[in-house]
């Protein structure tokens, strides 16, 4: 599975969209593009995720870049709860593992 | 539906102590996966199964074994604690793979250390 580069934390005000980047310039052709969060001291939760073409769920937006090198996740209106650990991850669709790296640090200020 | 739950919740163990973690899913999942989080890190792979009966070595599998005897449990085996497996455990589990969205419901987490 490619490698992801993400920053180490990030502010976002609450009520703002919160846009957090991703780097996988390796990704190969059948990987996918895969976001969790970790809220403090709880399990992983699936966010969303995508192959090439943007995709929005009630939780948050994926934009994919057209070279699929490079994703942003978006929480349009973030909100305390938001505050958490957002990892991406990519991975072969029909492979069973996740290899998480550090993640982002989301922190949602009032 | 409980999801994914774990049990125990929290556990101390002495060196050379030997425990077992009890994984359990009700959503008749056929994957099901154990990973444990060190501090200030990402969820590394110990062993995951991909259906009863089958277990398989993830990343870091030494000084840990799996069974997988129901489909709905997933257990895992501490032979020997050592201080380097003080860490929080997750467990989760996930359809197959055959399934292109292949979400992992992941459980609360066990918090174990060893003295």
């Amino acid at each position: 599975d490619a490698k992801t580069t993400q920053p180490t934390s990030m502010d976002c005000a609450e009520g703002r969209a919160a846009n957090l980047p991703c780097n996988h310039s390796t990704i190969s052709g059948n990987e996918y593009v895969y976001w969790y969060r970790q809220i403090h001291s709880q399990g992983p939760q699936y966010i969303i995720h995508g192959l090439k073409n943007n995709e929005t769920n009630e939780m948050a937006s994926l934009i994919i870049t057209e070279d699929r090198k490079s994703s942003t996740l978006i929480l349009p209106h973030a909100t305390l709860r938001d505050t958490a650990v957002y990892y991406c991850i990519v991975r072969v669709v029909y492979g069973n593992k996740l290899v998480f790296g550090a993640g982002t640090i989301l922190r949602v200020k009032s | 539906n409980a999801g994914v739950t774990q049990t125990p919740k929290f556990r101390v163990l002495k060196t050379g102590q030997s425990m077992t973690l009890l994984c359990a899913q009700d959503m008749n999942h056929e994957y099901m996966y154990w990973y444990r989080q060190d501090p200030g890190m990402g969820l590394r792979l110990i062993h995951y199964s991909v259906g009863e009966g089958t277990t398989a070595k993830g990343e870091v599998p030494d000084g840990y074994n799996v069974s997988r005897l129901k489909k709905q449990n997933f257990l895992l085996g501490l032979e020997s604690a050592a201080p380097s497996q003080t860490s929080v455990y997750f467990c989760a589990s996930s359809f197959s793979a055959r399934d292109r969205h292949n979400e992992q419901f992941f459980g609360p987490g066990t918090r174990l250390t060893v003295l």
